[in-house]
């Protein structure tokens, strides 16, 4: 199926360290950037967005970087918690809709 | 809990038989996804509806798949003579697009396994 590409699989962090999560997408096309949390057993959850006239985007907690010269996406997660030990997922909108990519777990050490 | 509900959450059925999931999205949602989703995988991309209509279908989705959204509301899934390779997640979410942006409201899928 189409998907957005991930560097890594797996993530392991500290708890109260800061996390990165990357993404790579081949779009150049593509306007419009989203990174959703999957906890097991439930779908996917919005956590923040991105427009693509935009290079950061903050919110709770989490920041979105987009450099479109590389076409890489990251998710920055600051002072990780235990509930954050999900899997994440990049997603872009291509067209008229929005495709996902394989996704990284987050793993958080005691 | 999104607001988008998903019946049932398990399916087991044997090969060849025929499966039908159901939806019901957030109520002023206009438009409702579908997405397939294996072990270790990102939600893979099936169908789309805005209001009633079926905009697009992944190219994924053989001539076994349907998926009808009557009356804009509600939305069915439904999957003729199951085989073992469609054993998979289904998930449906919905959504308000405002501009580019669209946030997805999922649910919480329909496991189903093809024995």
């Amino acid at each position: 199926g189409e998907s957005v590409g991930l560097h890594l699989p797996t993530l392991s962090v500290q708890e109260g360290d800061n996390s990165i999560i990357n993404c790579a997408y081949s779009n150049s096309a593509s306007d419009y950037f989203i990174w959703y949390k999957q906890e097991s057993g439930k779908g996917p959850q919005f956590i923040i967005d991105i427009r693509s006239n935009m290079d950061k985007r903050q919110g709770q907690r989490v920041t979105v970087l987009l450099n479109k010269t590389v076409k890489h996406l990251s998710l920055q997660i600051a002072a990780t918690q235990p509930g954050d030990s999900a899997v994440y997922f990049c997603a872009e909108k291509r067209g008229d809709k929005i495709i996902f990519g394989k996704g990284t777990r987050l793993h958080i050490l005691p | 809990d999104t607001g988008v509900s998903q019946d049932p959450r398990h399916k087991i059925t044997k090969r060849g038989q025929n499966v039908t999931f159901r939806c019901d999205p957030i109520s002023e949602h206009n438009r409702l996804y579908w997405y397939r989703q294996t072990l270790g995988q990102g939600p893979e991309f099936l169908t789309y509806f805005q209001n009633e209509a079926q905009l697009e279908k992944s190219r994924l989705l053989s001539d076994r798949f349907s998926a009808e959204r009557p009356k804009g509301s509600f939305s069915t899934l439904e999957i003729q003579r199951t085989e073992q390779g469609d054993s998979a997640m289904y998930l449906c979410a919905s959504s308000i697009q405002t501009g580019s942006n669209e946030k997805l409201f999922f649910g919480s899928g329909t496991q189903l396994s093809v024995l």
